[in-house]
């Protein structure tokens, strides 16, 4: 089974609707982040939690806010989607600091989300 | 937001051929990460480098950390098809109370041909 699993894989939706994202992890890790990616830009940190009590925001947060509903649970929602939020959506986990291999941070599959 | 400058963006090689891909900074980073997407799928990482100067191999790949810890590249040897991909480089300040942010290179596309 795969570590860092998100729901949907892919998702269109309409201007103006809320639209929700979910993240769930199994590595026992306590940080947790939500990029998007777009052609040409790499990936850009929207917001990432420390832990259930932490929430910072990355980048670019405009737009969209995340809970962080237990530590392997980590959900980003669009209040109000438009067209520029087309992208690709990846929620990643990391382990504690200093702890050598763990000290990096591990993808999901990624969501493709559309908003017309 | 700062981005690493990644190059080069696409390569086209013939299989077999060896690949060269570097990320440079403008700021210091104390880890440097390589990762692989492939299509539909999340980013991969093939190596982490922790220590400026460091040369760490993963099968055909090797990557160094440069020695200015604003700089970093990637190697692939013998490339097969299955190397197809978007690579990625990532610089992450780490240690102490920093939120281990990673800053992402542009992507370079490789593409082997059989």
């Amino acid at each position: 089974d795969a570590d860092v699993t998100q729901t949907p894989r892919n998702r269109i939706t309409k201007t103006g609707k809320r639209i929700m994202l979910e993240c769930s992890q199994t590595k026992g890790h306590d940080r947790m982040y939500w990029y998007r990616q777009d052609p040409g830009l790499g990936l850009r940190l929207i917001y990432y939690s420390f832990d259930v009590k932490d929430i910072n925001k990355g980048e670019i947060s405009d737009g969209y806010s995340v809970s962080r509903q237990a530590q392997a649970k980590f959900s980003l929602s669009l209040e109000s989607a438009i067209p520029n939020q087309t992208a690709l959506y990846f929620c990643a986990t990391r382990g504690p600091t200093g702890t050598g291999s763990t000290d990096t941070q591990y993808f999901g599959p990624g969501t493709r989300l559309t908003v017309l | 937001g700062q981005q690493l400058n990644q190059s080069p963006q696409s390569m086209f090689i013939q299989e077999g051929e060896d690949v060269s891909m570097n990320c440079t900074s403008s700021s210091i980073f104390n880890t440097w990460l390589w990762y692989k997407q492939d299509p539909g799928e999340g980013p991969v990482l093939l190596i982490a480098l922790y220590k400026a100067g460091e040369l760490t191999s993963n099968g055909r790949l090797t990557a160094q950390f440069g020695i200015t810890r604003k700089d970093s590249f990637l190697n692939i040897s013998a490339s097969i098809p299955s190397d197809v991909g978007i690579y990625f480089c990532a610089g992450q300040l780490g240690g102490g109370t920093s939120y281990g942010k990673l800053t992402f290179g542009q992507g370079t596309i490789l593409t082997v041909h059989p």
